[in-house]
C-alpha cells in the first residue's frame, strides 16, 4: 500500500506554531479514527506523541495536539522549542488488504 | 516503566535469514500485540506485521509475506522476527512496538532498534 503523504520539511521559530500534515485517502486516515504521530530524533527509536488522532499520551506536553478532517490528519506544535527539533511521522491503519498499517515519509522540523 | 530491549546489530550476506529479538519486561507480555517496523538509512518507517502474543497469530504486510517470520517464547517474554532470503535493500534499523493499550492501533513503547547489514 502506498505511504501517507506528509510535506517532506517545515520550520518554525522558537514560540511559533507549526502544523505537519498527514493525507491519505479513504481506506485509511478518512477511514478510521487510528491516526498516531511519533517523534524520532537522530539516532533514536520513535516515541509516541498523539494517538487515536487526538488524545496525548501521558508526559506529552500539552503544545502537542492532533486534528482530522477527510482523508487529511495534522499534528499541530505550539510555542516551539528548541528540542521540538526532530522527525515526524504519522501513521494509520488501513483496510486496502487485511488489517495493515501504514506510515507516512516524514516531516523534518527546523526550529529556526 | 515499560521496557522492550532487543537484540545487537547484525551484518549478513544476500540469501542468508536474520532473527531479532525483543525482549518486554515491566508488563505484562501476553496482553498486547507486538509490530516490527523497520527504517532504511536516511529514510523513513515501514510497519512490517504483528504477532499477538497470546496466540502467535500473526499478521504480516503484503511486501513480507513469504519471508518473513514473527513468533514468541512467553516463557521468557521475547518476540522474535525472523527475516529470510535477505537482499541489499533489507538493510535497515528495526525495530519492535508494543501495540497500545487503548485502541491498540498505535505503538507506545518502542525498542531501541537493531542494525541489520546486507553485504557481501
Amino acid at each position: 500500500q502506498s505511504a501517507l503523504t506528509q510535506p517532506a520539511s517545515v520550520s518554525g521559530s522558537p514560540g511559533q506554531s507549526i502544523t505537519i500534515s498527514c493525507t491519505g485517502t479513504s481506506s485509511d486516515v478518512g477511514a478510521y479514527n487510528y491516526v498516531s504521530w511519533y517523534q524520532q530524533h537522530p539516532g533514536k527509536a520513535p516515541k509516541l506523541m498523539i494517538y487515536d488522532v487526538t488524545n496525548r499520551p501521558s508526559g506529552v506536553s500539552n503544545r502537542f495536539s492532533g486534528s482530522k478532517a477527510g482523508n487529511t490528519a495534522s499534528l499541530t506544535i505550539s510555542g516551539l522549542q528548541a528540542e521540538d527539533e526532530a522527525d515526524y511521522f504519522c501513521t494509520s491503519i488501513t483496510s486496502s488488504s487485511a488489517l495493515d498499517w501504514v506510515f507516512g515519509g516524514g516531516t523534518k522540523l527546523t526550529v529556526l | 516503566q515499560v521496557q522492550l530491549v532487543q537484540s545487537g546489530a547484525e551484518v549478513k550476506k544476500p540469501g542468508a535469514s536474520v532473527k531479532v529479538s525483543c525482549k518486554a519486561s515491566r508488563y505484562t507480555f501476553i496482553g498486547y500485540y507486538i509490530h516490527w517496523v523497520r527504517q532504511a538509512p536516511g529514510q523513513g518507517l515501514e510497519w512490517m506485521g504483528w504477532t499477538n502474543p497470546n496466540n502467535g497469530d500473526t499478521n504480516f504486510a503484503q511486501k513480507f509475506q513469504g519471508r518473513v517470520t514473527m513468533t514468541r517464547d512467553t516463557s521468557i517474554s521475547t518476540a522474535y522476527m525472523e527475516l529470510s532470503r535477505l537482499r541489499f535493500d533489507d538493510t535497515a534499523v528495526y525495530f519492535c512496538a508494543r501495540g497500545g493499550d487503548s485502541s491498540g492501533y498505535y505503538f507506545d513503547n518502542w525498542g531501541q532498534g537493531t542494525l541489520v547489514t546486507v553485504s557481501s
